[in-house]
């Protein structure tokens, strides 16, 4: 079964770079939940999308941006990146209904030297 | 979001059943219980959810008290594989403007041969 896609899965960048995560969800699901988990610690919500409009949103800094396109792919955008930018950042998917699960992709880890 | 409690951590033997317990006394009325793991530094795997009724699939069970305060995900037959951090969250369902996940402390399961 198709799962939902990251890319890259690794990504090394400098202190006040720029990094653009990518994910693909699983064909016919339509929001996408982005979440950051640091090293040690448990995966916190950034923001999602439903039908291509933001639905909600977490701790995501102001430096972070993200969107959903037609093709309901999603990218998540980090600007001015910092030490502690430094985690894996997953991306979910999941289907409209009541109670539907959230299918987690592989995870891009970002370092930030 | 109702808040969850969970034991930091169990044991459990190959082969036996696995009990994980998980504590929502605030829970609402229209919030669903989602189990999900993580295998170390993979993407969360969902495995059950329900909202009043006892569920079950081909991955686990889920025990919910009448009064909906707390549940108990069990693994009928507990494998090295099912050594995880899991994690008992309470959550709006999902595809509309809300269904974000809000990960806490988690139980990490260790089976041991």
């Amino acid at each position: 079964a198709a799962g939902v896609i990251q890319s890259p899965r690794h990504l090394i960048k400098e202190k006040r770079e720029t990094a653009t995560l990518k994910c693909y969800p699983i064909p016919r699901h339509d929001t996408v939940y982005w979440y950051q988990q640091g090293p040690g610690q448990d995966p916190q919500f950034l923001i999602s999308f439903y039908e291509k409009m933001q639905s909600d949103k977490g701790s995501i800094p102001d430096r972070f941006s993200a969107q959903q396109f037609s093709d309901y792919h999603s990218e998540l955008n980090m600007s001015s990146l910092e030490l502690g930018d430094s985690a894996l950042y997953f991306c979910a998917s999941s289907l409209k209904g009541p109670g539907d699960e959230q299918y987690f992709g592989p995870g891009t880890r970002l370092t930030v030297t | 979001d109702a808040k969850t409690t969970q034991p930091p951590s169990m044991d459990c033997a190959e082969g036996r059943a696995a009990n994980l317990p998980c504590n929502h006394s605030t829970i609402s009325g229209n919030e669903y219980v989602y189990w999900y793991r993580q295998i170390h530094s993979q993407g969360p795997q969902y495995i059950i959810h329900g909202l009043k009724n006892n569920e079950t699939n081909e991955m686990a069970s889920l025990i919910i008290t009448e009064d909906r305060k707390s549940s108990t995900l069990i693994l009928p037959h507990a494998t090295l594989r099912d050594t995880a951090v899991y994690y008992c969250i309470v959550a709006l369902p999902g595809g509309t403007s809300y269904g974000k996940l809000t990960f806490g402390q988690g139980t990490i399961l260790t089976v041991h041969p």
